[in-house]
């Protein structure tokens, strides 16, 4: 979607390793999120900012970690890959009276 | 808390047969209602929301949804079904705490039978 992006748009990693997702904004808004989709859950918030260096949990976030070091970028850390995380994962920004704008999704394998 | 249910995973309806995807919201306060759809191997779109006034909200594509306040219900409709209407759609209430995050339904597949 346009003025936001993810990377990679898929990855498949081994257990244990560290593997961190990149969510990229153009539209300079403060609040941005990440989620998890999986069937028969939906989307579950994992972490969110609300400004740079400013970020707090989601209901799922153990295992992960996000840094937000600029106001076009969050990068969510999955410190170490277990397969219990295999999912699509979201960034989103809130886009004000249109709710939310969602990135294309990275699509997450771990074996 | 926040809450958000869709009670059927799937719905089936024939082309050109008005539809309904159902969703039931639990709020302290004023509801910031949402409708999103996903087509396949793509991100949520937004469709429609409800913040305040008419209870019957318009959006895209042709998608309507009813905010009914006494029974927490805000139900997606379409009067005539398109074949590519079929997707996965997402119900989605804001969070009242000021961080503007949204509690999503754990969606509801629909699928528009020719």
């Amino acid at each position: 979607d346009a003025g936001i992006t993810q990377s990679p748009r898929h990855k498949v990693t081994e257990t244990g390793t560290p593997v961190t997702l990149r969510c990229h904004q153009t539209e300079n808004h403060r609040y941005m999120y990440w989620y998890r989709q999986d069937p028969g859950h939906g989307l579950r918030l994992i972490h969110y900012s609300y400004g740079v260096k400013d970020t707090d949990k989601g209901e799922v976030s153990d295992g992960y970690s996000v840094s937000r070091s600029k106001t076009e970028d969050f990068l969510l850390t999955l410190e170490s890959a277990t397969s219990s995380q295999t999912s699509v994962y979201f960034c989103a920004i809130d886009g004000g009276s249109y709710g939310y704008t969602f990135g294309s999704g990275t699509r997450l394998t771990v074996v | 808390a926040q809450s958000v249910a869709q009670p059927e995973d799937q719905v089936n309806v024939a082309e050109g047969n008005p539809l309904t995807v159902k969703c039931t919201y639990s709020v302290s306060g004023n509801p910031y209602l949402f409708w999103y759809v996903q087509y396949p191997n793509r991100g949520l779109q937004f469709l429609l929301k409800y913040i305040t006034g008419d209870n019957l909200v318009k959006g895209s594509y042709g998608f309507e949804a009813e905010f009914n306040k006494s029974q927490t219900s805000f139900h997606l409709k379409k009067p005539s079904a398109l074949v590519s209407d079929s997707a996965l759609y997402f119900c989605a209430v804001r969070d009242d705490s000021g961080t503007y995050k949204y509690i999503f339904g754990t969606g509801t597949r629909l699928k528009v039978l020719a």
